[in-house]
């Protein structure tokens, strides 16, 4: 069984670039969440994706952007890149959502610097 | 949205306990989580509590709850130098999907 992968490690962007993210979710899992870590600060939901449909949206402008695969992988994608998206971006996957607990298993992420 | 409250650091000698401090605001949580941080790692989850528990014992951690006042902590028995780590609480509201993290306690452990 393999675990979340997220590509690539490292990132260095210019302000105004596009970016795109990707992230393999945890075998059996079809369920993926974004999450954006600034430095010194914990992680802040995006948005999460549950069988290629978005399926809940944290408090980030409409240039952040995901898609999710029918093989449950997902990408992040970010428009007019700014200063401030320079973070750690992590993908969690968990076997499905709802209401009851479901585990999430983070990925190592993604370091965005912006330039 | 919702806020979730950690101090910031925390410095224990080895072998002895620590404990991890947590508020939050959201009374409609069902879960509580403590994941753990290792430098250039994601989150891994230590361990969970049902909203309608107060404690859950899990080999050398101790979570308690405390509904009435808001407040989760995390016990650390025997710290180990391994557990040198930043230590995030997160909840979980009643609806939607959405984990909301604390800002993280940073745990040194001195040999």
């Amino acid at each position: 069984e393999t675990g979340v992968t997220q590509s690539p490690t490292h990132l260095i962007k210019t302000r105004g670039q596009q970016v795109t993210l990707r992230c393999s979710s945890q075998s059996g899992h079809n369920t993926v969440s974004w999450y954006q870590q600034a430095l010194g600060q914990g992680p802040q939901f995006i948005f999460q994706y549950y069988r290629e449909e978005e399926n809940g949206r944290g408090n980030f402008p409409p240039r952040f952007s995901g898609l999710q695969f029918p093989n449950y992988s997902s990408e992040l994608n970010v428009n007019a890149l700014e200063l401030d998206d320079s973070a750690l971006y992590l993908c969690a996957s968990s076997p499905s959502p709802g209401e009851v607990h479901n585990e999430q298993f983070f990925g190592p992420g993604t370091r965005l610097t912006v330039l | 949205g919702e806020d979730v409250e950690q101090s910031l650091f925390l410095s224990v000698r080895e072998g002895d306990s620590s404990v991890i401090n947590c508020t939050y605001t959201d009374s409609s949580s069902t879960y509580l989580y403590w994941y753990k941080q290792e430098p250039g790692a994601g989150l891994q989850l230590l361990t969970y509590i049902f909203s309608n528990m107060d404690m859950k014992q899990d080999q050398r951690l101790t979570v308690l709850l405390n509904k009435k006042d808001k407040h989760l902590s995390l016990r650390i028995a025997d710290t180990q130098t391994g557990d040198s780590a930043i230590y995030f609480c997160a909840e979980k509201g009643r609806t939607g999907n959405q984990f909301y993290f604390g800002t993280g306690t940073s745990l040194t452990v001195i040999p």
